[in-house]
């Protein structure tokens, strides 16, 4: 089965650091995506991790642990334009399955 | 900008009639996806087109149909359209089936009524 987990909706202060979860149960497990959408806008990519650990892209950080079924979104140095939604999403079997997303609000 | 073009941007459709999208993947892609997203939700996988094969389907039923052409470009067709119908439709190529990252279109907003 395709199950992704992730909170609805958090709220972080410009410039601090906010860290999003994910759980997923994928069948065929090969990797895990994390995009960002703003409202009204198409997913962009931020990131896609296959191996256990940490991998840095600037402000964004994306962790995996295939053993725990878990990974983290990590947003350092927050501004207001990182005001929307994340997307966790397992490939696994052709196949990408995409949490609700997590709406995150950046406030001054 | 991924390159991946979807079109038409926006349309209104009544229930009951046919539609078909379109997309065109970025340039030396052979693999699309469709995803239908409704609002406040995240995308949900509808199928993949591999070289002009569909290579996987998630849980929508078959009046959802498409096709891949020889360059690699897709349509989504959904008849007797239902009001439930009405969402984002995503486009998305990569280059290959698996562990490539997806490119999204900005999509097609339907609206039944």
């Amino acid at each position: 089965g395709q199950n992704i987990d992730q909170p609805t909706e958090m709220t972080a202060t410009e410039g601090a650091i906010v860290q999003i979860n994910c759980t997923y149960q994928t069948s065929g497990f090969n990797g895990l995506f994390w995009y960002q959408q703003h409202a009204g806008e198409a997913p962009t990519f931020l990131s896609y991790n296959v191996l256990d650990g940490l991998e840095e892209k600037g402000r964004f950080s994306s962790f995996l642990s295939r053993s725990k079924g878990y990974s983290y979104l990590l947003l350092k140095e927050l501004q207001m334009k990182d005001s929307a939604s994340y997307l966790c999403a397992g490939e696994g079997y052709q196949k990408v399955t995409f949490g609700i997303g997590t709406k995150l609000q950046v406030i001054p | 900008e991924t390159g991946v073009t979807q079109s038409p941007t926006h349309l209104i459709k009544t229930r009951g009639q046919q539609v078909t999208l379109r997309c065109s993947s970025q340039s030396g892609h052979n693999t699309v996806s469709w995803y239908q997203q409704a609002l406040g939700q995240g995308p949900q996988f509808i199928f993949q087109y591999y070289r002009e094969e569909e290579n996987g389907r998630g849980n929508f039923p078959p009046r959802f149909s498409g096709l891949q052409f020889p360059n690699y470009s897709s349509e989504l067709n959904v008849n007797a359209l239902e009001l439930d119908d009405s969402a984002l439709y995503l486009c998305a190529s990569s280059l290959g089936v698996s562990g490539n990252t997806i490119y999204f279109g900005e999509g097609s907003w339907l609206t039944v009524v």
